[in-house]
């Protein structure tokens, strides 16, 4: 079945705690995408790849790294997470960057930093 | 300027109502737009497509879209209560990819049985 598989699902840790969340696709696709979705802001891109080593920031990632070694894998890193980190996180892969190409996306980790 | 309003609801109507979901936007250089279905705890889900003006439709969903007007439309006919969702607007200008998509808020869609 394909699909973009992101864990944990759900996540609770302390300030200042390192973290990595993984994403997995298993649809050779060459774009993957993170987002963060909080309630009155909606969806917000933190980071993108276009293919393996190709990483580029979206609107929001300031607190946050990625890395693209292989084409199916793309971990978001909170070196030291806030609080203003909370939020539920979601992973997107698509086969290309272009704009009409269908982002497919995981199904979400809900993120806590108290 | 990335700016897309729309209503957060929620939006309650009984099974089989015709459901109207909008959103407005400021960038006349959008030209892709695009409607999302989420479930409660879930991702995401391309629900419609649209390239430039005009109408698409898709079993009981028809997408509108008003570039003079700077609107769109999600219109569901027969709405059933598996359609109640948080459905999301997205719309992206001819140069950006996926990268360059700004989504609206969602409305959140109730169908009573």
């Amino acid at each position: 079945e394909a699909q973009v598989t992101q864990n944990p699902r759900y996540l609770i840790t302390v300030t200042g705690k390192k973290l990595t969340v993984t994403c997995s696709q298993n649809m050779n696709h060459e774009y993957m995408s993170w987002y963060r979705q909080d309630p009155g802001l909606g969806l917000r891109q933190i980071y993108y790849s276009m293919n393996v080593e190709v990483t580029d920031k979206g609107d929001v990632p300031e607190g946050y790294k990625v890395s693209r070694k292989e084409k199916r894998n793309f971990p978001l890193i909170l070196e030291s997470p806030s609080p203003n980190q909370t939020s539920l996180y979601f992973c997107a892969s698509s086969r290309r960057r272009e704009t009409n190409e269908k982002l497919f996306f995981g199904s979400g980790t809900q993120l806590s930093v108290l | 300027q990335k700016e897309v309003e729309q209503d957060p609801g929620p939006l309650s109507v009984p099974e089989g109502a015709i459901v109207s979901l909008n959103c407005t936007y400021s960038n006349s250089a959008f030209q892709y737009f695009m409607w999302y279905r989420q479930y409660s705890r879930k991702g995401p889900e391309l629900l419609m497509y649209t390239y430039s003006s005009g109408n698409k439709e898709d079993g009981r969903f028809t997408a509108q879209v008003d570039k003079s007007s700077k609107y769109i439309s999600l219109f569901i006919r027969d709405s059933q209560p598996s359609d109640s969702a948080t459905y999301l607007c997205a719309m992206s200008d001819s140069g950006g990819g996926a990268d360059g998509l700004t989504f609206g808020k969602g409305t959140h869609l109730i169908i009573q049985p």
